[in-house]
């Protein structure tokens, strides 16, 4: 069945660039049914949904963290990726890659959830 | 502060049963889909619900979801231990052209 696993350093200097890598397994990322996305969760707090992105290309970012999130793809290899600059000690967190379902219906409502995710990886940032 | 609201805590006995609220606004819950998810300690979440009601497979039907207006709700019976759990409440904000998580509800089954 369909796998995420995330990879990356897990410590980044303040004011540095966090890079991580999403790699899919069991299924193509190129699927047109489905978006690709990253959610993080400080330590003892809650998700925040930080973008997603279509196997062409197109993505979607939080607007709190649209200035320094960048979600790219490659379908070559399976796998897309995280880049989020300019970090601070406010984003330690768990992070995760997800598979989202994303469309509209007729009456134009949005369905978007995230039903694969993998497993976690905890980025710490401290110098 | 989260977009969604839902209250940072419920409780309940085993066997019986608990609602989870998640309210919103036009932009979110009122005109586009609801989801939930299970998030047990030291895992990742898991999707438990998917357009306002729809359950994936795998799920028992013991987990519900409905929504009215710019409010949903998760709705699980006969409460087990196994459920205590943090809750989560998520959907897609037209205004923002971005997904939205509620702050979370964590279960505790007495």
């Amino acid at each position: 069945q369909l796998q995420l696993q995330e990879s990356g350093p897990g410590l980044v200097k303040p004011s540095e660039t966090l890079s991580l890598t999403c790699t899919v397994s069991g299924g193509s990322i190129s699927s047109s049914s489905y978006y690709w996305g990253w959610i993080r969760q400080p330590p003892g707090r809650g998700l925040e949904w930080i973008g997603t992105i279509y196997y062409s290309g197109g993505t979607y970012y939080n607007p709190s963290l649209r200035s320094r999130v960048t979600i790219s793809v490659d379908t070559s290899k399976n796998q897309f990726s995280l880049r989020l600059s300019s970090v601070t000690a406010a984003d330690t967190a768990v992070y995760y890659c997800a598979r989202g379902a994303r469309g509209a219906n007729y009456l134009g409502y949005y369905y978007y959830y995230m039903d694969v995710w993998g497993k976690g990886t905890t980025v710490t940032v401290s110098s | 502060q989260s977009v969604l609201t839902q209250p940072p805590s419920v409780s309940a006995a085993p066997g019986q049963k608990v609602t989870i609220s998640c309210s919103g606004s036009s932009s979110n819950i009122g005109n586009n889909y609801v989801s939930w998810y299970q998030q047990l300690p030291g895992t990742a979440p898991k999707l438990l619900i998917y357009d306002n009601n729809k359950r994936p497979s795998g799920i028992p039907d013991r987990f519900s979801g409905s929504k009215s207006g710019t409010s949903a709700t998760l709705g699980i019976t006969g409460l087990q231990t196994g459920d205590e759990a943090d809750y989560y409440c998520g959907t897609w904000d037209t205004s923002l052209s971005a997904g939205v998580f509620g702050g979370g509800t964590k279960l505790t089954v007495l």
